[in-house]
């Protein structure tokens, strides 16, 4: 059974940093790709980005909301991969998702960044 | 940006009747590469239609997908009380993007 756990979560003042993980088991992880979707309060979802497999390069696109603030990696000897979220603005805010080939998703871990 | 709209924004409708919710690209998503997904809160999303028009596995059949290029619909042919819920497209051809959303509720 392919699982997701989120952690790093949590209150964040205005323009710190964050960096969430997403420790994944049951699949081959390495081959995976990952990706990061979030949900603002009372808002639809929202793709963040997506890190590649192994034998893909582990290459990285994101959303042009989040270029150049967000970076996603991952440590395939961990079956981890990671959010590392910069310079937090207030629309950050938002329960932050992990999720393999949108058929697996974590229980979300929630960011609230504070002014 | 692929900018995806869906509508209606909701759609009241009563169990044993036919949605048709509706996902509309701002420009043609590729190789059909659009999927759809039903929310229910507190839940994650469950994946059920990718490709356009395949099922993802144990997705019953009263769920299908039609389209192609800039307009793809999903049709639940039969409502029943557990379908009410927040349907949403994404396309994953040109970056990724998801539509703001259709809330299925019971009228």
């Amino acid at each position: 059974e392919v699982q997701l756990v989120e952690s790093g979560g949590g209150l964040v003042k205005l323009g710190g940093s964050l960096r969430l993980s997403c420790v994944a088991s049951g699949l081959t992880f390495s081959d995976a790709y990952m990706s990061w979707v979030r949900q603002a309060p009372g808002k639809g979802l929202e793709w963040v980005g997506r890190i590649r497999g192994k034998g893909d390069g582990q290459t990285t696109e994101y959303a042009e909301p989040v270029k150049g603030r967000f970076t996603i990696s991952r440590d395939d000897s961990k079956n981890t991969v990671y959010l590392q979220i910069n310079s937090l603005e207030t629309e950050d805010t938002a329960v932050y998702y992990c999720t393999t080939r949108g058929i697996f998703w974590g229980q979300g871990t929630l960011v609230t960044v504070s002014s | 940006e692929i900018v995806l709209t869906q509508s209606p924004g909701t759609l009241s409708l009563s169990p044993g009747e036919r949605a048709t919710l509706s996902c509309r690209a701002s420009q043609s998503v590729g190789n059909g590469q659009l999927a759809w997904y039903q929310r229910k809160p507190g839940q994650a999303p469950r994946l059920l239609i990718y490709g356009a028009s395949n099922r993802a596995t144990g997705i019953p059949d009263r769920f299908s997908g039609s389209g192609f290029g800039t307009d793809f619909t999903l049709t639940i042919s039969r409502l029943e009380p557990e379908d009410f819920a927040v349907y949403y497209c994404h396309q994953y051809a040109t970056s990724q993007t998801f539509g703001q959303g259709t809330k299925v509720e019971i009228k």
